[in-house]
């Protein structure tokens, strides 16, 4: 059976410091992996897509990485600020003649603290 | 661009009545996709458009639901008759006809059914 399972579940961190999410996924052969972001209230938004072939892709202060081998992504957070406040998804599309199924997984939620 | 817009932002009803969610794609998208998110399940495909042709509808939970693209630039889902169980954000979503692009998500709708 996909499954996507993200840990931990939630994190506090302080402003300034710097995190990583983990992102562990069974679904094979896989297409493309994401990461989003999504504020209370509002909608995600697409931080990073990789492929099985890419390892790292970076998007500001954000840096994802991929190991197709061992099924594991992570996203780093360098040096966080208030508004890194939210829940992050990783979604993980199978390999198919559509190329648009998505296996979600349940969100990290991060709280950053001044 | 305005952005995936979605209408109407909130939506209270009572159990059993009929509802219609909308929402109008970032032009150029050809492709549309319906989500639905709550705190127990998370984020949930209910059902995704490539031009304007339903290609995937396994998400949708059952027959009281329905989903429509008339045209590029709206669609519609509905749930007759309404449950409680049906109260969650309803999210839609467009892309370029790619699982590779990235999705470019509404605001929401949030439904209540009392």
């Amino acid at each position: 059976k996909n499954q996507v399972e993200q840990s931990p579940q939630s994190l506090i961190i302080l402003e300034g410091k710097n995190c990583t999410l983990q992102c562990n996924y069974t679904v094979s052969p896989f297409s493309n992996l994401r990461w989003y972001k999504q504020d209370t209230g509002r909608g995600p938004v697409s931080l990073t897509i990789m492929t099985f072939s890419e390892n790292t892709k970076s998007n500001g202060r954000y840096t994802a990485t991929l190991d197709a081998d061992t099924k594991q992504s992570s996203l780093h957070i360098t040096a966080s600020q208030l508004s890194d406040s939210a829940s992050y998804i990783c979604v993980v599309s199978p390999r198919s003649n559509y190329g648009q199924n998505f296996v979600f997984g349940p969100g990290t939620r991060l709280s950053v603290l001044p | 661009d305005a952005g995936v817009i979605q209408s109407p932002r909130h939506e209270v009803t009572e159990m059993g009545q009929e509802v219609t969610l909308r929402c109008k794609p970032i032009s150029g998208h050809n492709s549309l996709f319906w989500y639905r998110q709550t705190m127990m399940r998370g984020l949930e495909l209910l059902i995704y458009f490539n031009n304007n042709v339903p290609i995937d509808d396994s998400g949708m939970p059952e027959d009281r639901f329905s989903a429509k693209m008339p045209n590029a630039s709206f669609s519609t889902l509905k749930i007759q008759p309404s449950e409680p169980r049906d109260s969650a954000v309803y999210f839609c979503a467009s892309s370029l006809p790619s699982g590779s692009y990235e999705q470019y998500f509404g605001p929401g709708t949030r439904l209540t059914v009392t």
